[in-house]
């Protein structure tokens, strides 16, 4: 199974700052055949399911804000969230299926100072 | 707007089969989409349990694999999950979730608690 290693495990970043949460895969999710990365980002806030914020590594779901933003290739990704609102505060999840099984990252909890 | 909710018994005995059926509305079963099983243990990750094509064909995680089915009912456009054998371990929020072309989770039902315990 491909092992998604997120960091940190948690961070706290004040209100209309930004925040950088990282992902890497144990082997590249790259589809050479398409070029896309199968990497995607969720946010969950408590007694929530999770939401889609991003595919593709870097596609943002339909209705997301674009203050949340994806990059990397390969086996590095990152999440970032800019002009941070109080309700970011979540956990966030990065997810790969590049191969089955579909694999989570721990989860990093966002708070908002 | 699609919306997935899940069904079945909160409480499962220790050896006993879990049971849970997620009923799609907003959309219909046989489109070309994965209909997927998702379970978050409490304060854990999420983890991936299987899921199903229109077609039939299943794919399952190999840590359950052994334990575990999904079906689909077309007519009443659902599919469900049987995981027998539950332990503690199995103790967790289900969810049942679409996987979109971009084979990401677009749309995720509510999620149930089901706590294994005699």
């Amino acid at each position: 199974d491909i092992v998604m290693t997120q960091s940190p495990d948690s961070l706290a970043v004040s209100l209309g700052e930004r925040a950088t949460i990282n992902c890497k895969s144990s082997q590249s999710v790259l589809y050479t055949s398409n070029n896309k990365n199968y990497l995607a980002w969720y946010q969950q806030k408590p007694g929530q399911p999770p939401k889609l914020l991003i595919y593709w590594a870097s596609t943002r779901e339909s209705g997301v804000p674009d203050r949340f933003s994806g990059s990397g290739s390969g086996t590095d990704f990152s999440l970032t969230i800019s002009n941070l609102q109080a309700e970011d505060a979540a956990f966030y999840y990065c997810q790969q299926y590049h191969g089955t099984p579909p694999t989570f990252g721990q989860g990093t909890k966002l708070e908002i100072k | 707007q699609v919306q997935l909710q899940e069904s079945g018994p909160r409480l499962v005995k220790p050896s006993g089969t879990l049971s849970l059926i997620c009923t799609v509305s907003g959309a219909s079963i046989t489109t070309n989409n994965w209909w997927s099983w998702i379970r978050q243990p409490p304060g854990k990750a999420l983890e991936w349990i299987g899921e199903m094509y229109p077609s039939g064909s299943t794919s399952y995680n190999s840590s359950l694999r052994s334990r575990v089915t999904i079906s689909m009912d077309k007519s009443k456009n659902q599919f469900s999950l049987h995981l027998n054998s539950m332990t503690a371990a199995d103790t967790a929020v289900y969810y049942c979730a679409r996987r979109s072309a971009a084979d990401a989770f677009d749309v995720w039902g509510q999620g149930t608690m089901v706590t294994v315990s005699s």
